[in-house]
């Protein structure tokens, strides 16, 4: 069972677009939510993280929004670039330390 | 700089011939992760070791053993693969466990079966 529902799997966006990936959870205990950027023959490397405590998370262009009630949280890439073209991947995670991971994103910005 | 490393980058065994996966680190990291990432689908957790302490998935199958010699070793053995086996294959680690630690992850080695 996907704990974590990730979408689109796919994404083609023109340079300086906005970038905008959702995920979606059911386990109310989860309280950590990373999301990982991982570029072509790289491992993942963690980009921004948030906790259920606020709605939004900003750093540089690009912000989390979630939504405790509707369990949904998001990615936004602001004015996006060719060099954020990458896999993109949502994380939950709970007390336990198991990581519960989206399938992925591919973005591509297309100059 | 890299500082958690698998080897090798691709690897091709044949069916039920087991075959060692490794990944060293030079964090100090007290915790070590091996995750099975198939196409299209998101990393799976396998097991992962805090210092000596082995702790396994409850649906990790028994074909998958790991080893952790010492701090910066670790080793994801697969006694016999099957062709479903085949996937990219994840090490992370992260300085302790905890739900809000950062996961530092390898290249990954991509393994196929014959």
């Amino acid at each position: 069972q996907q704990q974590v529902k990730q979408s689109p799997q796919s994404l083609i966006v023109q340079k300086g677009g906005i970038s905008i990936i959702n995920c979606a959870y059911e386990n109310t205990a989860f309280d950590y939510f990373p999301w990982y950027q991982q570029f072509p023959g790289k491992g993942p490397a963690l980009l921004i993280a948030i906790r259920p405590d606020v709605s939004e998370k900003k750093e540089g262009r690009f912000t989390i929004s979630f939504n405790k009630s509707a369990k949904q949280f998001s990615l936004h890439i602001m004015d996006s670039q060719p060099g954020d073209s990458a896999t993109y991947f949502c994380a939950a995670s709970n007390t336990g330390n198991q990581f519960y991971f989206g399938t992925g994103t591919s973005l591509t910005v297309i100059p | 700089d890299a500082m958690v490393i698998q080897n090798p980058r691709y690897q091709v065994t044949q069916f039920g011939k087991p075959v060692t996966l490794s990944c060293s680190q030079t964090l100090n990291h007290n915790v070590m992760y091996w995750y099975q990432q198939k196409s299209s689908q998101a990393p799976k957790l396998l097991f992962h070791y805090y210092d000596k302490d082995f702790n396994n998935e409850a649906d990790t199958p028994d074909n998958f053993q790991s080893r952790r010699p010492n701090t910066s070793f670790c080793f994801l053995d697969i006694r016999s693969p099957g062709l479903g086996d085949a996937a990219m294959y994840l090490c992370a680690t992260s300085r302790a466990l905890g739900q809000s630690e950062k996961l530092f992850f390898g290249s990954g080695t991509q393994l196929s079966v014959l």
